[in-house]
């Protein structure tokens, strides 16, 4: 099985700071169609999870251009480039590579200084 | 748009089994994988499996195979998760969540099942 390990585990930025959220798999995510499942979700106290990006890079409709996703193979990278009040929360990356299974991270907290 | 609208809160004692619905709207149900997830008071997200509204098709997580129980009315576009042999580790929101490119792209408000003597 495939195991997600993200890095930090906690985060406290400054508002307007850039955040960075390191996401590891045990194995590559290409997956065989050669696309390669790997998102990031945000989850805000008390709110279910709501999709930031996905395969890799993709931002969701509706996330603000501030996110943004890379990375390939094992080694991705979640970025916020000027971290917002509204950007608190707990953030998971998750892949679907290994059909039909998906698997979280641990999650990041982002909280404000 | 997509909207995931789930059941009440449900309070159960171990042994006991519970069903939770989702109901989904806004888009063609039949068109998408549903999955579930769960997650414990404080912890993090834990995946419970899918199923294919088109052919009713399920997979679930080798953990809750023999539990886990998840079927579709498609006259209703509504989804249902039913887990059995509840145990107090079972606590937890359960959400379902719309595959869409391996991801979940929307999210039911989440269903608190409680399990308690």
């Amino acid at each position: 099985d495939i195991v997600m390990t993200q890095t930090p585990l906690s985060s406290p930025v400054t508002l307007g700071q850039p955040a960075s959220i390191s996401c590891r798999s045990s194995q590559s995510l290409v997956n065989s169609d050669g696309s390669t499942y790997l998102s990031w979700l945000q989850q805000r106290p008390g709110q279910p999870p709501r999709l930031l990006i996905y395969k890799i890079s993709n931002r969701f409709s509706g996330v603000p251009d501030r996110f943004s996703g890379s990375g390939a193979g094992t080694d991705f990278t979640l970025k916020i480039s000027r971290v917002e009040a509204e950007d608190v929360g707990v953030y998971y990356c998750m892949q679907a590579t290994q059909f039909p299974t998906w698997t979280f991270g641990q999650g990041t907290k982002v909280e404000i200084k | 748009q997509v909207q995931l609208v789930q059941s009440g809160a449900e309070v159960k004692k171990p042994g006991a089994s519970v069903k939770v619905s989702c109901k989904a709207s806004g888009y063609t149900f039949t068109g998408y994988y549903m999955h579930w997830v769960r997650q414990a008071p404080g912890q993090g997200l834990e995946w419970m499996g899918w199923i294919n509204p088109n052919s009713g098709g399920t997979y679930c997580a080798q953990q809750f195979q023999g539990r886990v129980t998840m079927t579709r009315d498609t006259s209703i576009s509504t989804a249902y998760m039913e887990l059995s042999r509840l145990r107090s580790d079972d606590t937890a929101v359960y959400y379902c969540a719309r595959d869409w490119y391996g991801s979940g792209s929307h999210w039911g408000q989440g269903t608190l099942v409680t399990v308690s003597s």
